[in-house]
């Protein structure tokens, strides 16, 4: 089965600094590896997939997360936090073959992000 | 266009009770997810629906079941709830079905059960 490892639940940086956020992915094919960011009382919004179209993946608010099969890592980053950028992000996978003909995402725990002004 | 709606968007209910939580996908989105977030933990996937027809379940009980109907929109239905059922509900949809599909989640639906 699939996982995924989100470590650190609570991150905090200060404004205009470097975010690292941190995942490594457990899977026995190659992955899909995705993103989610959450703010307060709202759904999921996607910032960036991997599809192994390219190892770098760029996306939205200046986001992006380098796929290193070697490490089984997808690591977030940007180079300078903004307050707006404060909110929960899950780490997720899919493409288990046991899930064949569906997209069923195994998420991680969370990682919350503080900005600190 | 207008994004995955869920309806209602808060729902307090009892033990025992029953509860229909409703989603309409993105338009020309064929596949619906449904999605269980306990408070404090990642989501958990509960149901997947494609043209009509269940492509995947969850580890969860029988008393969760869900229909998709013939305009992908998608209704979960929860029997005698526990207070352990009390968490944000998400429904996402995607164009097709299939592993790497991007989803589109809504803004869920908060049930509590007391």
């Amino acid at each position: 089965a699939q996982s995924v490892t989100q470590l650190g639940s609570h991150v905090s940086v200060s404004e205009g600094a470097l975010v690292l956020l941190r995942c490594n992915y457990s899977s026995s094919v190659p992955p899909y590896l995705f993103w989610y960011v959450q703010y307060p009382n709202q759904g999921l919004q996607l910032l960036l997939k991997y599809t192994s179209a390219a190892t770098l993946v760029k996306g939205i608010n200046g986001f992006e997360a380098e796929f290193k099969k070697s490490e089984t890592s997808f690591h977030l980053t940007k180079p300078s936090a903004h307050m707006s950028d404060a909110a929960e992000y899950f780490c997720a996978v899919s493409g288990d073959p046991a899930n064949f003909g569906n997209e069923k995402l195994t998420f991680g725990t969370g990682t919350r992000l503080t900005i600190i002004p | 266009d207008a994004g995955v709606t869920q309806s209602p968007t808060h729902l307090i209910k009892t033990r025992g009770q029953q509860v229909t939580l409703r989603c309409s996908p993105i338009s020309g989105h064929k596949s619906v997810s449904w999605y269980q977030q306990v408070l404090g933990q990642g989501p958990q996937f509960i149901f997947q629906y494609y043209e009509k027809e269940e492509r995947g379940r969850g580890n969860f009980p029988d008393r969760f079941s869900a229909r998709q109907f013939p305009n992908y929109s998608s209704e979960l239905n929860v029997n005698a709830l526990l207070l352990g059922d009390s968490a944000l509900y998400l429904c996402a949809s995607s164009f097709q079905a299939g592993e790497g599909k991007t989803q589109y989640f809504g803004p869920g639906t908060r049930l509590l059960v007391l």
